[in-house]
């Protein structure tokens, strides 16, 4: 296994063009999250999903924005119409149940730039 | 909700030194969980060290220990014999204890930029 795994690693957009990023989990990982990182700050949540079912969603998801866990394994985050204001980095995370005290397995994150 | 606050934005020390990390956090829970995270350059958050609340014992991690003070709600991290390798932005997080929906997401202070100084 060769931990999470996200793509791209980088994205430039034009305002307003819709962006897809995609997230693999460690394989036996039935828990994925979603955080964004301005520059500066710390990763914030964005939403979190156990297997396929989406059970939390931050009040800093808009409705531009749309995250899916079609089957349980990967996940695609989704901004349409986007703002320089979602110029951030998408960092996804994994983790078992039962096994959160133990922390998140990070990826690498897509970096997203909107001009 | 809970907050976790990291006031040095940098820190500096002399390769080999040791070097402390301040995070105070504000939460009205009895249990959680609480976390150093490492992200270098390359971006990857890598977990450094972990601490249950519940437990009084300091979480040590070859060079890596933490000074978990509870009533004080801070939970600060000390670096022994700095390497080069050590140079990262170090995230503090707080994860509650129990998780009913709602409660899965970890909480990340503002982050400490590490430089270490050959």
């Amino acid at each position: 296994d060769t931990g999470v795994s996200q793509n791209p690693r980088h994205k430039i957009t034009k305002r307003g063009q819709n962006v897809t990023f995609r997230c693999d989990p460690i394989s036996e990982h039935n828990r994925l999250y979603w955080y964004r990182q301005t520059l500066g700050q710390g990763p914030e949540f964005l939403t979190y999903f156990q297997n396929e079912a989406q059970l939390e969603k931050s009040r800093l998801l808009s409705d531009r924005f749309s995250a899916e866990r079609p089957k349980g394994s990967f996940s695609t985050l989704e901004i349409q119409r986007t703002e320089q204001g979602d110029s951030a980095m998408y960092l996804c995370a994994s983790s078992l149940t039962g096994t959160q005290g133990h922390g998140y397995t990070f990826g690498s994150g897509t970096r997203l730039t909107v001009v | 909700a809970q907050t976790v606050t990291q006031s040095q934005p940098e820190m500096s020390v002399q390769e080999a030194e040791t070097v402390t990390l301040s995070c105070t956090y504000d939460t009205s829970e009895s249990d959680y969980y609480l976390f150093w995270y490492k992200q270098p350059p390359s971006r990857q958050m890598i977990l450094v060290i972990r601490q249950e609340a519940y437990k009084q014992q300091n979480a040590t991690e070859n060079r890596f220990s933490v000074n978990f003070q509870k009533a004080a709600k801070s939970f600060s991290l000390k670096i022994s014999d700095s390497q080069l390798g050590d140079a990262a932005m170090y995230f503090c997080a707080y994860r509650s204890f129990q998780a009913p929906f709602g409660n899965e997401k970890l909480t990340f202070g503002t982050g400490t930029r590490l430089t270490i100084i050959p």
